[in-house]
């Protein structure tokens, strides 16, 4: 069954440290792929997107992704944390199931980002 | 933008309720979720809708059902509450299935005493 792995659960960075959180999914085929955010009290939105092209993509507030298809991976960057990123991180990709598609979700990445 | 509308922020009903979760979407979307959301688990797919009156079932189903009487409406229903639905409960809609960007409402928080 398709599947997306988060490895870090909860990971806790100071001030102007980089950031990489860790996404890996099990699907063979073609993907879409997207990482959305959870601020504190907010509604989950959408940060970046990946459906063909430039493998490496830019979201926003700084935000970057990168899909390695080899390595089955879509790792999301930010070269300098502020303590305004302290939210919840979710990889989603889009997997075929059938004639339909299918989002699969993450476990999350609880991020807090002290000052 | 985009606004999907969650009717109730916060309930608490009894075990055995008969519980009605609301959502509404003002985009003309095709497609509309129900996830709930717990601690360690992320988001887990309930049920989703492609049209009105289509309904298709997600990865954790059970004890819920759903209505799609009109295409911004998405209804979740829990026809006897279970302290096991405790959760988080979000509602998204989103005008493709492949491309599938989903814009999410702020979530009813339920609890089953």
């Amino acid at each position: 069954a398709q599947s997306v792995s988060q490895h870090n659960h909860h990971v806790i960075l100071s001030e102007a440290a980089s950031l990489e959180l860790g996404c890996n999914y099990s699907y063979g085929g073609t993907v879409n792929l997207f990482w959305y955010v959870q601020y504190p009290g907010q509604h989950l939105q959408l940060l970046l997107k990946y459906f063909s092209g430039d493998p490496l993509v830019k979201g926003i507030k700084g935000f970057e992704a990168e899909f390695i298809k080899s390595k089955f991976s879509f790792n999301l960057r930010k070269p300098s944390v502020q303590w305004s990123d302290t939210a919840e991180y979710f990889c989603a990709v889009i997997a075929q199931m059938d004639s339909s598609y299918k989002l699969i979700f993450g476990s999350g990445t609880r991020l807090l980002v002290r000052p | 933008d985009v606004k999907v509308t969650q009717s109730s922020r916060y309930l608490v009903k009894r075990t055995g309720e008969k519980v009605f979760l609301e959502c509404v979407q003002d985009m003309d979307h095709e497609n509309m979720f129900w996830y709930r959301q717990d601690p360690g688990l992320g988001l887990r797919l309930i049920y989703f809708s492609y049209d009105v009156k289509m309904k298709e079932k997600g990865d954790i189903p059970e004890g819920y059902s759903v209505s799609r009487e009109k295409k911004e409406r998405f209804s979740l229903i829990l026809e006897s509450a279970s302290t096991n639905q405790t959760s988080m409960y979000l509602c998204a809609s989103s005008d493709s299935l492949l491309k599938n960007i989903q814009y999410f409402g702020a979530g009813t928080r339920l609890s089953v005493l």
